[in-house]
């Protein structure tokens, strides 16, 4: 297995645009969650998923984000409108039920 | 609401020197603790668990419910310890994980 994958790497847009981030967990994994790292917060969990379901989306920062799972192979997290202050490095992450978080490489999102 | 702090954002030794990197977390219930690894130009990765109890890569960790703290702590660092630590908190029956802001250590030669 290839891991948790995401896609893009890197992303530069400008603000307006809309943004889609993809990931893919790894197969047989039941929980998924897409995090948010900066300099100034750190990483903060901002949505996760159990068997494609949202569990608890407290951490989205905004009406402007949304995440879907439409099935167990595959998250998107979206921004529309982008702005500059959500320029980070977005993680996915999958587990089993209470298991390690297996994290992908990260999506480095820049907002110009 | 829970917390995890880690109270230095660097910390620099030299091989063969004891390190600890500390970790104090905000709970009222009884929480699973974690550290992170995260090498350069590496994924994130899970380092050691408190419930498991083991010792990874010379590292160990306890959770001092008393201090509320979690350090973790290698009696002969090596530079391949060289990395950004994050400690994690995972609260209750959710799979949550509550991050430190991490320290970068680094060890020099």
């Amino acid at each position: 297995d290839a891991g948790v994958i995401q896609s893009p790497r890197h992303e530069v847009t400008e603000m307006g645009q809309e943004v889609t981030l993809r990931c893919k967990p790894i197969s047989g994994h039941d929980y998924l969650f897409w995090y948010r790292q900066t300099m100034m917060r750190g990483l903060e969990l901002l949505i996760y998923f159990n068997n494609n379901v949202p569990i608890d989306d407290s951490g989205m920062p905004e009406d402007r984000f949304s995440a879907k799972m439409p099935n167990a192979s595959f998250s998107t997290l979206k921004i529309q409108p982008s702005e500059p202050r959500d320029s980070a490095v977005y993680f996915c992450a999958s587990s089993l039920w209470h298991g390690e978080q297996f994290f992908g490489p990260g999506t480095r999102l820049t907002v110009l | 609401a829970q917390r995890v702090t880690q109270p230095e954002k660097l910390l620099s030794v030299f091989k063969g020197a004891p390190v600890e990197l500390k970790c104090n977390y905000s709970y009222s219930g009884s929480p699973e603790l974690f550290w992170y690894v995260q090498y350069s130009r590496q994924r994130l990765q899970l380092l050691l668990r408190h419930i498991s109890r083991e010792s990874i890569k010379g590292f160990t960790a306890d959770l001092n419910k008393g201090e509320t703290s979690f350090h973790l702590k290698k009696p002969f660092a090596q530079e391949e310890d060289s990395a950004m630590y994050y400690c994690a908190l995972s609260a209750g029956s959710n799979y949550k994980l509550t991050f430190g802001k991490g320290t970068l250590l680094t060890v020099n030669p």
